[in-house]
């Protein structure tokens, strides 16, 4: 059965520290999104790769988010000091291409106190 | 930057009606139309997905349809039951993004 498979599930967390999110997209799918979900804003496009590569980053704070893609079967997010602001649902999804179906992941409830 | 809507943003309906939700967007350049039910706490499970050449899709008790001209689809929910309560979702893939964007959804309450 294939699925995006994101962990950890949940993270709670300290202001200041640093937090890492992991993603393993569809094997085969050749793009990965990364979107937050706040009950105020919605779900929130953060990044989006196509082949690994970075396309589209312009939702991301850049001074303290990071978004790659190490390899083929994992994608990474990272924040770096995180902040309470920050506390959201982080969702990973992947897509065979651009016009295709996106499968998402069960996302990463994060906490920051 | 193309905007998503939907209406209403909450409905309560009892077991057995059918039902309509609506989505309109502000860009009709697309290349698909997706929609999405999450329930409390849990990812987004899709639905339909309905390519801008397609007027309409249809799966079980679910029936999509796209207007583009019109930024408008409408999500058709037949004899609807009480596990169809969850929050259910429109995005947008539009041709010059190429990424989903989101509406903020409608929250359906079927009550036995």
């Amino acid at each position: 059965d294939a699925r995006v498979t994101q962990t950890p599930r949940h993270k709670v967390t300290e202001m200041g520290q640093e937090v890492t999110m992991r993603c393993q997209p569809i094997l085969g799918h050749n793009t990965v999104f990364w979107y937050r979900q706040t009950m105020m804003q919605g779900l929130e496009l953060l990044a989006y790769f196509r082949n690994r590569a970075p396309l589209d980053d312009s939702g991301m704070p850049k001074d303290r988010f990071s978004a790659e893609m190490p390899d083929a079967t994992l994608a990474t997010l990272k924040i770096q000091p995180s902040e309470p602001r920050d506390s959201a649902v982080y969702f990973c999804a992947s897509g065979l291409n651009t016009a295709s179906e996106a499968f998402f992941g069960q996302g990463t409830r994060l906490t920051v106190v | 930057k193309q905007e998503v809507t939907q209406i209403p943003a909450a409905l309560s309906v009892p077991e057995g009606e059918n039902l309509v939700l609506n989505c309109s967007f502000t860009d009709s350049a697309i290349y698909n139309l997706q929609w999405f039910r999450q329930d409390p706490g849990k990812g987004l499970t899709s639905l339909l997905l309905i390519q801008s050449s397609q007027r309409e899709q249809t799966s079980g008790r679910l029936n999509a349809s796209l207007d583009k001209s019109s930024g408008r689809s409408t999500l058709y929910i037949a004899a609807s039951q009480p596990g169809d309560s969850a929050t259910y979702l429109c995005a947008v893939n539009s041709n010059s993004g190429y990424a989903l964007n989101f509406g903020k959804g409608t929250s359906l309450l079927v009550t036995p």
